[in-house]
């Protein structure tokens, strides 16, 4: 079980877009969907933002996407906003006989 | 509305035992999967343990694998962590957190989290 490997940090502009990479390898990201991203606000407990890759919880903002590449899912920030400004970590799990779960090293998002 | 309460950390010394529980309401318990995730302090989340509906897939981290034993009590609606051989890289914060459905694996809502700090 590797962490996925995402950017220290992502930086940006109010009104921008950024995009968050979490590079895996492909006996996990090259292959399976089960693929998440979490916010945390500092003192806060994670949130689930996206899942599947791509499906947003009810209420979570449409500013914020979900995609996937080859071993390599991206989160995409439109529209940045202050309160965008967290923590942001990835995560994939497989679930054949035993389940293996790992998430990403995280990224801090700064809102310029 | 989903409750997750984490209790039983504490100060411990190496080597020693600790049991985590977490009491769940507000939701069918028995319909979803749990998992045990961990935040030393300044750092990133570690997965740490999770459990199928039916206790059927299990899974630990390679760091607590054969120390750490996850259980879950549907009387109970209540998700436990046995933790022996405490090690002081075990420090953290550790949350309870329910997947998204029977199916899913993904951790929809999370506990505030029960300290534990290992240290002699």
């Amino acid at each position: 079980q590797s962490a996925l490997t995402q950017p220290a940090s992502v930086s940006g502009s109010p009104g921008q877009s950024i995009t968050i990479s979490c590079t895996g390898t492909s006996s996990d990201i090259g292959t399976y969907n089960d693929v998440s991203w979490f916010q945390q606000h500092p003192g806060n407990v994670p949130k689930l933002i996206i899942y599947d890759v791509s499906d947003r919880p009810s209420g979570v903002s449409s500013r914020f996407s979900g995609s996937k590449s080859a071993n390599t899912a991206y989160l995409t920030i439109s529209g940045l906003q202050a309160e965008d400004e967290a923590d942001y970590y990835c995560s994939i799990y497989t679930s054949r006989n035993t389940l293996f779960y790992v998430f990403g090293s995280g990224t801090k998002v700064t809102v310029l | 509305e989903v409750q997750l309460v984490e209790s039983g950390g504490g100060l411990v010394q190496p080597g020693r035992s600790l049991r985590l529980s977490c009491a769940a309401s507000g939701f069918p318990f028995d319909d979803y999967a749990m998992h045990w995730v961990r935040q030393a302090p300044g750092k990133g989340l570690e997965w740490v343990s999770g459990i199928s509906w039916n206790s059927i897939i299990v899974g630990y981290a390679d760091s607590v694998k054969g120390r750490f034993t996850i259980s879950r009590d549907s009387a109970k609606k209540s998700l436990y962590l046995q933790m022996n051989s405490l090690k002081n890289e075990d420090t953290a914060l550790y949350y309870c957190a329910k997947g998204m459905n029977r199916w899913s694996f993904h951790p929809d809502h999370w506990g505030q989290g029960t300290p534990v700090t290992v240290s002699s």
